[in-house]
């Protein structure tokens, strides 16, 4: 079956403008993550989802990144008032369940790679 | 703090010969430890999960292990195509049922025919 997708795959916006990012998990994956990943460095938890609920955002860097699942499947991360700083590659991943045993190893989608100039 | 620590940072092998990657980790309980290869321009690709001491994987020539401070990644006769970075992540028993990954630097890994 068919991955995760994200979309777009890149974005060039201007300082000061609101961005949207979309991820669309494996089907029946009920958790959905969100990370940053810097150049030569590991994913950065942002935020998670179990269904639509968002049960952390312990790692959203500050009040201007905001994520919703509405439905319990597809994902928007917004980014208002972009600044240069949040120039980075957005990665979703995705897990059966977190509960743990088989089922929360989490499948990353290609990511958005935003340039905020 | 919750903390993992790859090396090398980056590694040069010839084609054949064998070698392993290191992944320390300081967290208050381990629910589980994550290997991933990455690909330049991809996503992380999940390879194994290992929960417990002693817990061993396999897959082709890519072998990991997992101790109570670390795991290693042993890569048997590699081939060019083995050419990434490895990615470790844990699961910390702290997380409480977030399923938030924690992961180390990565370790870029060359092999040369």
């Amino acid at each position: 079956g068919a991955g995760v997708s994200q979309s777009p795959r890149y974005k060039v916006t201007k300082r000061g403008q609101d961005v949207a990012l979309r991820c669309d998990p494996i089907s029946g994956h009920v958790s959905l993550y969100w990370y940053r990943q810097a150049l030569g460095q590991g994913p950065e938890f942002l935020t998670y989802f179990n269904y639509e609920a968002q049960q952390d955002k312990s790692g959203l860097p500050n009040d201007r990144f905001s994520a919703e699942r509405p439905e319990g499947s597809i994902s928007t991360l917004t980014i208002q008032r972009t600044e240069q700083r949040d120039s980075a590659m957005y990665r979703c991943a995705s897990s059966l369940g977190t509960s743990g045993g088989t089922g929360n190893e989490q499948f990353f989608g290609p990511g958005t790679r935003l340039t905020v100039l | 703090e919750d903390q993992v620590t790859q090396s090398p940072e980056a590694l040069r092998l010839q084609e054949g010969e064998s070698s392993s990657l290191n992944c320390s980790y300081t967290v208050s309980g381990l629910r589980g430890l994550f290997w991933y290869r990455q690909d330049p321009g991809k996503g992380p690709e999940f390879l194994f999960t290992l929960y417990s001491a002693g817990e061993e994987k396999e897959k082709e020539r890519l072998k990991a292990t997992l101790t109570k401070k670390e795991s290693f990644l042993h890569i048997t006769a590699p081939k060019p195509e083995d050419s990434a970075t490895y990615l470790c992540a844990v699961l910390p028993a702290g997380s409480g049922n977030t399923g938030k990954l924690i992961f180390g630097q990565g370790t870029t890994l060359q092999v040369k025919p």
